[in-house]
């Protein structure tokens, strides 16, 4: 099943450490997408990538997070000095790049905990 | 702001009825929206979709309808089965200048089909 894969599945952070987030698309995909749900709420946008460009990142924090896609390997997202307000499930989404962006095909998730 | 909104957190509903899950939106630029299937700690599963050029779109037990002009969706399962119980998201494409395709989500709602 090439669906989008994530890892790792589960991370644990100290305050002030960096998480990385890894997500590989589906085969055939270009665009990724990152979204954060917070407990009880739904997923919020944080950026959306192409190979080796960010499109739009109007959903992430102006500091400490950032992302990329490169031209090989998976997107990563990458928050430096940990907070516990960042514990959150981080998803990765993905899309051809056909023009078929609107439906989007979802990863499992990283679920962030920042003890 | 919440522009794609769930009114209601939970559902409940006998094996074999009608689920009727309702989605109110406030952006009149959303051209396409998606209902999401959420299992817990997995991703999110995409379900259905609808083009705001469209009123109706059936796929097998799941139907979907749009009224454009009360900026208001739904989501028909029928018959319902207790494998149908999780959480659903509503969630409508944002287009913006860029060409970013994020989307919107509402905050879930939580479905339970008894046996």
């Amino acid at each position: 099943n090439a669906g989008v894969m994530q890892n790792p599945r589960h991370l644990v952070r100290r305050r002030g450490q960096e998480a990385r987030l890894r997500c590989s698309p589906m085969k055939g995909h270009s665009h990724v997408y990152w979204y954060r749900q917070l407990p009880e709420e739904g997923l919020k946008f944080m950026v959306y990538l192409q190979k080796e460009n960010i499109i739009d990142e109007s959903g992430m924090p102006k500091e400490r997070f950032s992302a990329e896609f490169p031209k090989e390997g998976p997107s990563i997202l990458r928050i430096q000095q940990v907070v516990r307000g960042d514990s959150a499930a981080y998803f990765c989404a993905s899309s051809p790049p056909d023009g078929g962006g609107d439906t989007q095909y979802f990863g499992p998730g990283t679920r962030l905990t920042v003890l | 702001d919440q522009q794609v909104k769930q009114n209601s957190p939970s559902l409940s509903v006998q094996e074999g009825r009608i689920s009727i899950l309702n989605c109110d939106y406030t952006n009149s630029m959303f051209d396409y929206f998606l209902w999401y299937k959420k299992y817990p700690a997995e991703g999110p599963t995409f379900l259905i979709s609808i083009s705001s050029i469209k009123d109706k779109n059936e796929d097998g037990r799941f139907t979907v309808f749009l009224n454009k002009s009360a900026k208001h969706l739904s989501l028909h399962i029928v018959p319902s089965q207790p494998g149908d119980s999780a959480v659903y998201f509503c969630a409508a494409s944002d287009i913006t200048q860029g060409g970013s395709e994020k989307l919107v989500f509402g905050k879930g709602m939580k479905l339970t089909v008894n046996p």
